[in-house]
């Protein structure tokens, strides 16, 4: 099973771009979300899913629009790139209830 | 804001030795959970415990939970150089910063 797939892995972006992390995952889970990880700061959640045309806000929205059209796919967008969104991007899904979440493998994102 | 927060922040030992790492939260929790990331990698869940549960073991991993107290350990028994990574426990998908173990050969 492929689980909870990311792309691209890499990415370098002016300040200002804008572009579209994606996640997909093929386990039929209705919770989806998305969270950034810095250096000695953990994980933060960004936006969240529970089901297909239903999504909400994390801790840490602001620059980042998300949709959920499918219950596959749950994709991330930077609306105009700054060097504070320079992160590691995760997606993960889980269950309803969403108790054990399941990680994909991660997006590097540098905004210069 | 962060919901958990680990400690150590980092920690290194011999391989054998066990390793314990604690997390304090602040709010009333359902369960905690503690997951692992390797280097450059995704995260992994370990381990789920209920409000109600007092302890839980899975192979080599113990975790305890004092919900008076607001405060959970990961105990790694007779750890193993592949044990090296960081941990990080969670409540209602809110992370903790984690703790780096380095377990060395």
């Amino acid at each position: 099973n492929a689980g909870v797939t990311q792309t691209p892995k890499f990415q370098v972006l002016k300040t200002g771009q804008s572009m579209t992390l994606q996640c997909a995952q093929d386990m039929n889970h209705e919770y989806m979300s998305w969270y950034r990880q810095d250096p000695g700061m953990g994980l933060r959640l960004i936006h969240y899913s529970v089901g297909a045309g239903i999504t909400d806000q994390g801790e840490v929205p602001n620059g980042y629009n998300v949709s959920r059209s499918t219950t596959e796919d749950f994709p991330l967008r930077l609306l105009s790139a700054a060097p504070s969104q320079t992160s590691v991007y995760f997606c993960a899904s889980s269950y309803p209830g969403g108790e054990k979440l399941f990680f994909g493998s991660g997006t590097q994102l540098s905004v210069l | 804001s962060q919901q958990g927060e680990e400690d150590p922040q980092a920690l290194s030992i011999q391989e054998g030795e066990n390793a314990t790492m604690n997390c304090s939260y602040k709010t009333s929790i359902n369960n905690l959970q503690w997951y692992r990331q390797n280097s450059g990698r995704g995260l992994v869940h370990l381990i789920l415990i209920r409000s109600n549960e007092r302890e839980k073991h899975s192979g080599r991993l113990r975790v305890t939970l004092d919900t008076s107290k607001k405060s959970s350990s990961l105990l790694i028994t007779a750890s193993r150089a592949a044990d090296t990574a960081s941990y990080f426990c969670a409540t209602d998908e809110r992370f903790g910063a984690g703790t780096r173990l380095t377990v060395k050969p």
